[in-house]
């Protein structure tokens, strides 16, 4: 099983669309969760943590379900500068902090 | 707003070569990383390093790989002797002793390697 599973896409919408994305991880005892987007040959943006209470931040709101070991990430009012590759991260507990990454979805947001 | 940098942008080199890639983090973090990625795959961690020593590492991160911290800003990473299969996109990125431990990443590095 992949440390962490996303679907990859892609996800076309219209603008103004709600999206939703899932993600699934392995590791039971992970500690911390993150969404990132990734443009084109682009680094990593972090988007938002995921708390445990979900949490939002203007359009996005983001879910972690702990006893599923499930974190979601809702667009809603989607805009043309959406459109990237969604990343779900995972860091797991204890002191380590390397993060493990999902492979991502791709959303393409069309006028 | 304080932004991880990296140089150079893209380095070409020849199979069995040394690499340095440089990075400045972030002035206030203390925590460093090193990722990389093939083109069309994931995101893959190869180190991290704090109180100048390494804290974890991946398999990736083999005999041929080395990092350091020379001065007080710059974080490097050496590949000895490169490899074709070294050619990757590789990501610095460095976080603060917040409890979330967000790291935020460079603009990255093109390694091609012919």
């Amino acid at each position: 099983r992949k440390e962490v599973e996303q679907d990859p896409g892609p996800f076309n919408v219209p603008e103004g669309a709600t999206v939703a994305f899932n993600c699934t991880y392995s590791n039971s005892a992970s500690q911390s969760f993150f969404w990132y987007r990734q443009d084109c040959r682009k680094e990593p943006k972090l988007l938002m943590s995921v708390y445990s209470s979900g949490n939002e931040d203007g359009r996005f709101t983001a879910q972690l379900n702990r006893a599923s070991q499930y974190i979601s990430l809702l667009i809603r009012d989607s805009k043309l500068s959406d459109s990237a590759t969604y990343l779900c991260v995972v860091q797991p507990s204890g002191s380590a902090r390397q993060l493990t990454f999902g492979s991502g979805t791709q959303l393409t947001v069309l006028p | 707003e304080p932004e991880v940098t990296q140089t150079p942008s893209h380095q070409v080199t020849q199979m069995g070569q040394e690499v340095i890639l440089r990075c400045v983090p972030i002035s206030n973090h203390l925590y460093f990383y090193w990722y990389r990625q093939i083109l069309g795959q994931k995101v893959e961690f190869l180190v991290s390093f704090y109180n100048n020593e390494i804290s974890e590492k991946s398999e990736i991160f083999d005999d041929q790989f080395s990092v350091e911290r020379p001065d007080g800003s710059n974080f490097t990473l050496k590949i000895r002797s490169t490899k074709l299969e070294d050619s990757a996109m590789y990501f610095c990125a460095s976080s603060g002793l917040a409890t979330n431990y967000e790291q935020y990443f460079g603009p990255g590095t093109r390694l091609t390697v012919t």
